[in-house]
């Protein structure tokens, strides 16, 4: 099993801060099987980048992400109010698909 | 716009069999690119993947559930089901259905997920 490890576990910024979130997996994986989703409290978890850096369907260009091997990053440049919420990475390349265990970006 | 809905019980009793069905609207899904995934989220925890359906029917399960879970999908009537027996308070949590179009892209579509509680 790949297990994927985000830090930080939480994240306390400002609107308008850049956020920087890290995914680490215990194995090497293809770029193309890495991807990250984010999910506020009461919704639906929704995709933000795939193939580790290409962004989904009417996502901001404020979120981005890059990294390859075992070591991935989504950074939001500027938060924006609706930006606080739950992130979570996923490898789905391998069987079984998983997740990270999650970063909260929180208002400080 | 394709989306999903999930819909089931709330309320299961434990050693029952939890059932859920994941509808899809908006659109074809007439297509082998399709496949689908359930997730469930217990109460203060993380995402934990159950298992996968091709649009062929092809099935892959979480080890850790395999002996309890089915999971098939009906193209014509545009459904996904989730079978979960003998049930217990562990099982209790927000479950949704994912689905992808195509190996690469992601689970681009989600239902807005539905809440089992397991509870005698």
């Amino acid at each position: 099993e790949i297990v994927l490890t985000q830090s930080p576990g939480t994240l306390s910024l400002s609107p308008g801060d850049r956020a920087t979130l890290s995914c680490t997996t215990s194995q090497s994986i293809s770029t193309s099987y890495l991807a990250w989703y984010q999910h506020r409290p009461g919704q639906a978890p929704r995709l933000l980048i795939y193939g580790a850096s290409s962004r989904a369907t009417g996502i901001p260009d404020r979120f981005s992400g890059s990294g390859s091997g075992t070591d991935f990053t989504l950074t939001i440049s500027r938060l924006e109010p609706e930006d606080f919420a739950m992130y979570y990475c996923q490898q789905f390349g391998s069987l079984p698909l998983t997740f990270g265990g999650g970063t909260k970006v929180e208002i400080k | 716009q394709l989306q999903l809905q999930e819909s089931g019980p709330g309320l299961v009793k434990p050693s029952e069999t939890l059932s859920l069905t994941c509808t899809v609207s908006g659109g074809s899904i007439s297509s082998p690119h399709f496949h689908w995934i359930w997730v469930r989220q217990p109460p203060g925890k993380g995402l934990e993947w159950i298992g996968t359906v091709y649009y062929s029917g092809t099935t892959y399960y979480n080890s850790s559930l395999e002996s309890r879970v089915t999971i098939s999908v009906d193209t014509s009537n545009k459904q996904v089901s989730l079978k979960l027996t003998s049930v217990t308070a562990a099982d209790s949590g927000l479950y949704y259905c994912a689905m992808a179009v195509g190996t690469t892209r992601g689970f681009g579509y989600w239902g807005p997920g539905t809440l089992v509680t397991v509870s005698s």
